[in-house]
């Protein structure tokens, strides 16, 4: 079955630093979502995209965040300048289009990121 | 008002149990509803989706009441392999809203 795949799977940096996490939907899938989990805590919502623009953001999802679909097969999420507070997993999540936005997602098996 | 409430848990339930799940959500106008499973600082794993006519597969039944706002995971026979975080999910919009989670651990 294909696969959502993220790299790396675990990011260390420091504080202030920019990091950028990468995540290969599947491939006929055109719609992209991350998603972070702070340890302990619920999964939530960052941003959507589709048509190589964001469609909707959370308020998590403040100017140091961007998100990128640089080639035809990566997706990516930039945090400019990282925050202690920014210590999650982070998901990316596709969809196909043609089934509706109402079905489920398929999930990378994500990336934690760690802020020193 | 949470946007999707969950049991609080942990459930602690010996193998062959029969275990209960209970959800609610706030947003009437949410379009569909799943129930996700994480083992431990794994990726959400799409368990069922959930429909109003109820559905099964296998030992997991699922439920949705939509004027109630409220949905059900039963699972029968509980396996030592059940033990995960179960995640009542629904979609807004698109985008998933997720519960924080019901802690399930199945004992021998």
């Amino acid at each position: 079955e294909p696969e959502v795949t993220q790299t790396p799977s675990h990011q260390v940096t420091q504080m202030g630093q920019e990091v950028i996490l990468r995540c290969v939907p599947i491939s006929n899938h055109l719609y992209f979502y991350w998603y972070r989990q702070i340890l302990g805590q619920k999964v939530e919502f960052l941003v959507s995209f589709y048509n190589n623009e964001i469609s909707e953001k959370s308020e998590i999802f403040d100017d140091q965040f961007s998100v990128e679909r640089p080639d035809g097969s990566n997706f990516t999420l930039k945090i400019r300048s990282t925050k202690l507070e920014d210590s999650a997993m982070y998901f990316c999540a596709s969809l196909p289009s043609g089934q509706g936005l109402d079905q489920p997602q398929h999930f990378g098996d994500g990336t934690r990121l760690s802020i020193l | 008002r949470k946007e999707v409430e969950q049991d609080p848990g942990p459930f602690n339930v010996p193998e062959g149990a029969t275990v209960a799940f209970n959800c609610t959500y706030s947003n009437s106008a949410s379009q569909s509803f799943f129930w996700y499973r994480q083992d431990c600082r794994k990726e959400p794993k799409l368990l069922m989706s959930v429909y109003s006519s109820g559905n099964e597969d296998g030992r997991f039944t699922a439920q949705l009441n939509r004027a109630s706002q409220y949905i059900s995971l039963l699972i029968r026979d509980s396996k030592l392999s059940d033990s995960a975080t179960y995640l009542c999910v629904v979609n807004t919009g698109g985008k998933l809203i997720f519960g924080q989670g019901t802690e399930l651990s199945v004992k021998p």
